[in-house]
Order: C-alpha cells, then sequence, then structure tokens
C-alpha cells in the first residue's frame, strides 16, 4: 500500500510569489488533514478535509493560505502571496473512516523557503 | 482540549528499555491517548493508542493509570533506530485534528 505522497519534496520561492503544494492520500481515506511546523515551532494544525468538504479549517492562518480537495482524492494548499513566515515544513496527513480510524499516515513534508 | 507534557529530551543505550511519561491532568472524559514518532526529514508516524489500563502492540506498550492523568510510553529493547523525537498528544476522536506539544527527543547511544 502507498503511503501518503506530497510534492515538491522542496520549494524556494521569493516573497511575493506563488507556491501550490500537493497532498495525494492513502487510497480509500477520506480524512485529509494539512498541518506544518515553521522553523523553532511546534507541529501546527491548519486544516481537515472529509471527502471534498472542509471539516474544519480553524487553523489556516490567514486568507493569503487556500485548500482544495476536489473529488475527495488529491489536495493542494496553494499560498499566495507567500511572506518569509510562512517558511516552514507543511505535512500532509490522511485516515481511514472505517478500521484504524485512530491513525493519521502522514507524508513526508514539504519544505518551504521564502526567501 | 488537554495540554500534554513531557520531558525535553532522554539519553539511552542500546538494549536497554526506555520509558516516557507523559501527563495530561486535564483530560477529558472522552479523550484518547496517542503517541507518534517522527524522524529526521521525516513525518510523524502513529505508534500506539489506548484508553485506559494496558496496551501493547509490536512497537510499545503503553500504561495509562485508572486516574488517566498521565501514561507512559515504554520502548524494550531500544536501538539505535529508534532515536527519534516521540510526541504524545490527547485527541477528542478519531477523524479529530492533532495537537502536537514539543515531542521527547530520545537519544540512543552505542
Amino acid at each position: 500500500e502507498a503511503g501518503v505522497t506530497q510534492f515538491p519534496s522542496h520549494s524556494v520561492i521569493e516573497k511575493g510569489q506563488t507556491v501550490t503544494l500537493r497532498c495525494d492520500p492513502i487510497s480509500g481515506h477520506d480524512n485529509l488533514y494539512w498541518y506544518r511546523r515553521v522553523m523553532g515551532k511546534e507541529i501546527k494544525f491548519l486544516l481537515h478535509f472529509v471527502k471534498e468538504s472542509k471539516q474544519d479549517e480553524s487553523g489556516m492562518p490567514n486568507n493569503r493560505f487556500l485548500a482544495e480537495r476536489t473529488g475527495g482524492t488529491y489536495s493542494t494548499l496553494k499560498v499566495q502571496p507567500a511572506e518569509l513566515e510562512d517558511s516552514g515544513v507543511y505535512f500532509c496527513a490522511s485516515s481511514p473512516t472505517v478500521d484504524r480510524i485512530y491513525e493519521q499516515y502522514f507524508g513526508p513534508g514539504t519544505r518551504l523557503t521564502v526567501t | 482540549l488537554a495540554k500534554t507534557t513531557q520531558p525535553i529530551s532522554m539519553d539511552s543505550y542500546e538494549g536497554q528499555e526506555v520509558n516516557i511519561t507523559c501527563s495530561h491532568n486535564n483530560i477529558a472524559t472522552n479523550d484518547y491517548i496517542t503517541w507518534y514518532q517522527q524522524f529526521p526529514s521525516q513525518g510523524p508516524r502513529f505508534i500506539i493508542q489506548g484508553y485506559k489500563t494496558k496496551v501493547t502492540n509490536e512497537v510499545a506498550s503503553l500504561f495509562i493509570p485508572a486516574d488517566r492523568k498521565s501514561s507512559t510510553l515504554s520502548l524494550p529493547r531500544v536501538s539505535l533506530s529508534d532515536t527519534a523525537v516521540y510526541y504524545c498528544l490527547v485527541y477528542k476522536a478519531a477523524g479529530n485534528k492533532l495537537t502536537f506539544g514539543g515531542g521527547t527527543r530520545v537519544l540512543v547511544k552505542p
């Protein structure tokens, strides 16, 4: 079974530019989450999809961040325009709704560097 | 959500048992306890979860006393590859967001 994949693994952009991160969850997982760790801080929740619907987006820092999950499969997280404080590692996770529902499976993360 | 407190770091040696205790004094009746492991440059990985008493799987054991105000993750006979950050988390129910603290950095020495 393939795990959660994220693309790209690393992105370096200039302040003011746009970046789109992609997450492919484990096939069949209805729940998809985005988290991020900014430098020196703890991993923080951003938002949670159930299929294509946003279940909880309480962690989204501001309206420069836009997450989508069209069709309930992969998800994208767009940052526009990027700011220096957006630098960090963005993790995606997925979990099923039946069997082992308490486990969230994390991807390797996308390291975003805004210069 | 209940706040968790765990040691910042722990050192151990290969072959030893490592026990990491986490405090969650304000845990609610419907909260569960889960532990994740994270290696450098990887995402966190689920280790074990429980509600009360003892849970054991192929990786670790989790001890939860009756009052549930703390929990102890036990890693038997650690190896160098167990060097990682271990997070104790409390969560409401499956499908909910995870709230990470600082974790415990475990260093296993030869």
